[in-house]
């Protein structure tokens, strides 16, 4: 069964306080994986892109990385403006599932000043 | 620069009345989809549409139907509202499987909070 499981489901920070949240997924065969942003009262707003394991994708304090079983999304030195909820989905290759995102329940990122 | 528009933002249903939300996009996206978020259970789909004419149930469907009338609209429907339809939905678009070579993320609408009295 295609799924994803992220890990925490909350998180609180200091600001400038390094981190990394994580996103396990078991699927048949992985078209490609997603990290998105998610602000209260907003839609999802994309991050990144993976496709195969040993992929990163870097934005400003952001790094994504991607194994065969599980991405992580990396917080350098994060700032309160980073405070969301980020969702990381993935697209099955094979299965019943190809014409679908997959989704995790999130994490919840708290940065305090 | 739309990008993917939802109508309406916000609607208060009494039980057993019906509604329909309008999710368009201006991308030439084949692929749509309806998703509803609720606290703990994440983005679960609903139905999706993976081109013009085209419907297909996903994971929660009952009590909805949508029709893919246009390529740009895609609406989901409310026949009979009830109180567990209570959350906020989401409309999303991507390219189609053949494009997955180019940048393949699903844009998302910025929802429709309903609530059913």
């Amino acid at each position: 069964e295609d799924q994803v499981t992220q890990s925490p489901e909350a998180l609180r920070l200091q600001e400038g306080e390094s981190s990394s949240l994580n996103c396990s997924y078991t699927v048949s065969g992985l078209r490609g994986l997603f990290w998105y942003r998610q602000d209260p009262g907003k839609g999802p707003e994309f991050l990144f892109t993976l496709y195969s394991a040993g992929e990163e994708k870097e934005k400003e304090r952001l790094k994504a990385t991607l194994t065969k079983k599980e991405s992580f999304l990396h917080i350098t030195a994060p700032k309160p403006e980073d405070s969301a909820t980020y969702l990381c989905a993935v697209h099955p290759s094979r299965g019943h599932n190809t014409d679908k995102l997959i989704f995790g329940t999130g994490t919840r990122l708290q940065v305090f000043p | 620069n739309a990008g993917v528009t939802q109508t309406p933002k916000f609607r208060v249903l009494k039980t057993g009345q019906s509604m329909t939300l309008l999710c368009a996009q201006d991308m030439n996206h084949e692929y749509m989809y309806w998703y509803r978020q609720d606290p703990g259970m994440g983005l679960r789909l609903i139905h999706y549409s993976v081109g013009e004419g085209t419907t297909a149930k996903g994971e929660v469907p009952d009590g909805y139907n949508v029709s893919r009338l246009k390529k740009q609209n895609f609406l989901l429907g409310l026949e009979s509202a009830a109180p567990s339809q209570t959350s906020v939905y989401f409309c999303a678009s991507s390219y189609s499987r053949q494009e997955w070579n180019m940048n393949t993320e699903a844009f998302f609408g910025q929802g429709t909070r309903l609530t059913v009295v």
